[in-house]
């Protein structure tokens, strides 16, 4: 069993519809859950962090996480063409260490 | 956020010769860096972590010797890909962050392409 896993998708959403992006794990030393955004041919750039279990906004993304299931989920409200790319789930047992990384999925959001 | 760049962007070389990724942090200093490769399609896997001043740790199954890391200054940590072959070619990132604390974020470069004729 791989240590992260996830969907690679891809997925094709219609401009506006919530998109739901999820990530299963397995070791339960993990405290630390984020979510990137990486276009294609760029780095990953931080898009959410969150700590332990519970939700979190931020416009119109939205991360939970559920540690008793060791599953997370991000949420994309209105989604947008610009939304369109590959999101990459991390996660480490100390936020700015060594996360592991799920392949990520590939999201394109048509106008 | 921080700034994290990455030269070249994109490079292609021939078999058997090195190249040389450089990582810069512009807009702050950090004293951890970490390099990683990602294949089409794939996940992001850790190469090796590199704390100024001292000398890197890489994760199982990264070859020291054919992935030289060097992390001099507080701005710019360097890898090299010793005598390349095709199957060095990926996508290589760093990221960096700025202090030894847990709780800084890592603040990724853009990547560099390798292709290995």
């Amino acid at each position: 069993q791989k240590e992260v896993e996830q969907d690679p998708g891809p997925l094709s959403v219609p401009e506006g519809a919530i998109v739901s992006l999820n990530c299963t794990y397995s070791n339960s030393a993990f405290q630390y859950f984020m979510w990137y955004r990486q276009y294609s041919r760029k780095g990953p750039e931080l898009l959410m962090y969150t700590y332990s279990s519970g939700n979190k906004e931020d416009g119109r993304f939205t991360a939970q996480v559920d540690k008793s299931s060791k599953y997370i989920s991000l949420f994309i409200r209105d989604s947008q063409p610009s939304d369109s790319a590959t999101y990459l789930c991390a996660m480490g047992q100390y936020y700015g260490q060594n996360f592991v990384f799920g392949p990520g999925t590939r999201l394109s959001v048509l106008p | 956020g921080a700034v994290v760049s990455q030269h070249p962007s994109w490079v292609i070389c021939k078999s058997g010769t090195s190249v040389k990724i450089e990582c810069r942090s512009l807009d702050f200093q950090a004293t951890t860096m970490f390099w990683y490769r990602q294949f089409p399609k794939q996940s992001l896997m850790l190469m090796a972590t590199s704390n100024e001043g001292s000398k890197a740790t890489y994760e199982q199954g990264v070859e020291k010797d054919k992935f030289l890391i060097n992390h001099a200054s507080l701005t710019l940590s360097t890898l090299t890909v010793t005598s390349a072959h095709p199957e060095d070619s990926s996508f290589y990132i760093c990221s960096a962050k700025s202090g030894r604390d847990s709780y800084n974020e890592q603040f990724f470069g853009p990547g560099t392409r390798l292709t290995v004729l």
